[in-house]
């Protein structure tokens, strides 16, 4: 266990439903990332905060995207009317940066267990 | 700006070694390397900085060439919990400062077997 929890874990939803996910981050973590996840590829970037700011959004990212952290702490990753290319594992990790990203001894990103996503 | 793992797969018998690649085309500020296993979320082994710096977690190290912008992780004495795909994660080096970009960006990985 990483401390970086994620919920719902699985999620089946039917295509045009939206669907939500949640990020807790380590607590005192201040930046916090969004991947997705397919069979047999690496993680993709998705979005990430720094704080609450969101500064930089992939181009992968549709405008059927969207993801908040209201107020720094959680995050929330929602998709709507959800297409069967959605379906994937979608991860959220956190860390510390400061200052344009300089790394400081410890920061590692840690990774949540992440949210499957089915799309039938 | 994504790296380029390799070899993509390895398969060996336990106590047998592995070296897995990963470069990039960009100058780069750190590497990450994780392991995943198979319906899990990726393990953080390692990371690295520039400046040549090596790492080492037990029998796995690994190490970092700014100059040819790769890095390499060494699995020694392998065993059997070590199969899993291996993940090198990252971060370019922007502007003049010499800062990161913030964020990772993974490599396909290497999926690693090691039978007994």
């Amino acid at each position: 266990d990483t401390g970086v929890s994620q919920d719902p874990r699985h999620k089946i939803t039917k295509r045009g439903q939206n669907v939500t996910f949640r990020c807790d981050p380590i607590s005192e973590h201040n930046r916090l990332y969004w991947y997705r996840q397919t069979l047999g590829q690496g993680p993709e970037f998705l979005t990430y905060f720094q704080n609450e700011a969101q500064l930089e959004k992939s181009r992968l990212l549709s405008d059927r995207f969207s993801a908040e952290r209201p107020k720094g702490s959680f995050s929330t990753l929602e998709i709507q009317r959800t297409e069967q290319g959605d379906s994937a594992m979608y991860l959220c990790a956190s860390t510390n940066r400061w200052d344009r990203g300089f790394f400081r001894d410890g920061n590692t990103i840690y990774f949540g267990e992440g949210s499957w996503l089915t799309v039938v | 700006q994504q790296p380029v793992q390799s070899p993509q797969a390895v398969i060996l018998r336990e106590g047998e070694d592995a070296v897995i690649n990963c470069s990039s085309s960009k100058a780069l500020y750190s590497v990450h390397w994780y392991r995943q296993k198979h319906g899990e979320a990726p393990v953080f082994l390692m990371i690295l900085l520039k400046g040549g710096e090596q790492k080492g977690h037990e029998k796995i190290s690994a190490s970092f060439n700014e100059k040819k912008q790769q890095s390499s992780l060494y699995l020694t004495a392998s065993q059997l919990s070590y199969s899993g795909t291996y993940f090198c994660g990252t971060e370019i080096i922007v502007g003049n400062s010499g800062g990161s970009n913030y964020k990772l960006t993974f490599g396909k990985g290497t999926l690693l077997t090691v039978n007994p």
